[in-house]
């Protein structure tokens, strides 16, 4: 089945030391997106891909960053993790246009020491 | 912030219909309106959405007001299964951004 796949499922991580999340989908779609979700919160837009281009939210840390080297694969990378970095992070892929519904990995729990 | 607002949780009984209501008084002719799932440490599960007209598919019916400033997500018969959070979020034609706002918590009861 065609899917959304983030690796690892749980990731667990030192106080400032880097890490990267992955995801990837088999579903061809243009558009790729990560979110943070904190314990009892809704999910929080960090940014997207339209296809290579890159669109940070404002509010997004400079600490986390994205790197989509092709249609299939996205990854979140975590300069200097800190406490209060610990979250699920959630991958989801569209087809362009806001008539397209968004398609949700299953997530990646990160845990900092 | 969100554009979105739902009551924080409710309660249904197995096999009756449960009603979730979303206002969304701010709505733009343009937007569309969405709703999602989010069962315990899964991600969301898209469910179902709508521009003006009333949408139904395998899983739920979206009613939306002839105002369009306010709809409801109909599950007609509630299973425990679908004990989850659920999102109302508007979304702007031409944008890519989901706001999530607090949600509902519904609860489905034996």
């Amino acid at each position: 089945d065609a899917m959304v796949i983030q690796n690892p499922r749980y990731q667990v991580t030192q106080f400032g030391k880097p890490v990267t999340l992955s995801c990837s989908q088999t579903l061809n779609h243009n558009v790729m997106y990560w979110y943070q979700q904190k314990s009892s919160q809704a999910p929080k837009l960090l940014f997207h891909y339209y296809d290579k281009d890159f669109n940070n939210e404002a509010d997004t840390p400079d600490n986390f960053q994205s790197r989509r080297p092709n249609t299939s694969f996205c990854f979140l990378d975590i300069r200097s993790p800190g406490l209060g970095d610990a979250a699920m992070y959630l991958c989801a892929t569209s087809r362009d246009g806001a008539e397209n519904e968004q398609f949700f990995g299953p997530g990646t729990r990160l845990t900092v020491l | 912030d969100a554009k979105t607002t739902q009551p924080t949780s409710m309660d249904c009984a197995e096999g009756r219909a449960a009603n979730l209501p979303c206002n969304h008084s701010t709505i733009s002719g343009n937007e569309y309106v969405y709703w999602y799932r989010q069962i315990h440490s899964q991600g969301p599960q898209y469910i179902i959405h709508g521009l003006k007209n009333n949408e139904t598919n395998e899983m739920a019916s979206l009613i939306i007001t002839e105002d369009r400033k306010s709809s409801t997500l109909i599950l007609p018969h509630a299973t425990l299964r679908d004990t989850a959070v659920y999102y109302c979020i508007v979304i702007t034609s031409g944008t890519y951004k989901y706001i999530f706002g607090t949600g509902t918590r519904l609860k489905v009861l034996a």
